[in-house]
């Protein structure tokens, strides 16, 4: 249960797109439909943001896009927005009822 | 509107005991499985544990087995985790989450502190 690898940060100016990978092996995220991204404030609960590599959950703006190639998972926030600033955190099913999530990524609005 | 509000966490020897629970409302809650998540100070997530919504199966991170507990009483519309022989690596916010059919956690609580130390 090795923790998925993700680029410790990620930067863009308003209105860029920036993408965060999520690494994995053929046991989590190569395997499995099933990768899930949470957006998260200093001090806040998570909240999810796209389920099933690329599904959105209500609420959610379209300009969040999810992805899956192998045994790598994206994240891609396009015309990014102040408040787009925050840390993101990938998870993917891993077998045997369990998850295993991302090491995180911190996103900077420049 | 969905809540999750956690309590029961605090200051926790290594090697005593602890126990944290989650009451759930707005939503049926026999009819969700339900998660712990962790964060230790400053880190990433970490999954610890989930229980089916009758609770007759559960299912563990390998840093917790053996160690923590996760139930249910769906009578009460309440979740727990039964934290014993913590370590200091245990220190983390405990988060507990709704995961409704599929593999994701829609509904978060806000956390509960728990932190081990002499």
């Amino acid at each position: 249960q090795s923790a998925l690898t993700q680029p410790r940060s990620v930067s863009g100016s308003p209105g860029q797109s920036v993408t965060i990978s999520c690494t994995g092996t053929s046991s989590d995220v190569g395997g499995y439909h099933y990768v899930s991204w949470y957006q998260q404030y200093p001090g806040k609960a998570p909240k999810l943001m796209i389920y099933d590599v690329s599904k959105w959950p209500s609420g959610v703006p379209a300009r969040f896009s999810g992805s899956k190639s192998g045994n790598t998972a994206s994240l891609t926030i396009s015309g990014l927005q102040a408040e787009d600033e925050a840390d993101y955190y990938c998870c993917s099913y891993a077998g045997n009822y369990t998850r295993v999530f991302g090491t995180g990524t911190k996103v900077t609005v420049l | 509107e969905v809540q999750l509000l956690e309590s029961g966490g605090g200051l926790v020897q290594p090697g005593g005991s602890l126990r944290l629970s989650c009451a759930a409302s707005g939503f049926p809650f026999i009819s969700y499985d339900m998660n712990w998540v962790r964060q230790a100070p400053g880190k990433g997530l970490e999954w610890v544990a989930s229980i089916t919504d009758t609770g007759f199966r559960t299912y563990y991170a390998d840093s917790v087995k053996g160690r923590f507990t996760i139930s249910r009483d769906n009578s009460k519309n309440t979740l727990y985790l039964q934290i014993n022989s913590p370590r200091a690596e245990d220190t983390a916010v405990y988060y507990c989450a709704r995961r409704p059919a599929g593999e994701l956690l829609d509904y978060w609580g806000q956390g509960t502190l728990v932190t081990v130390s002499s």
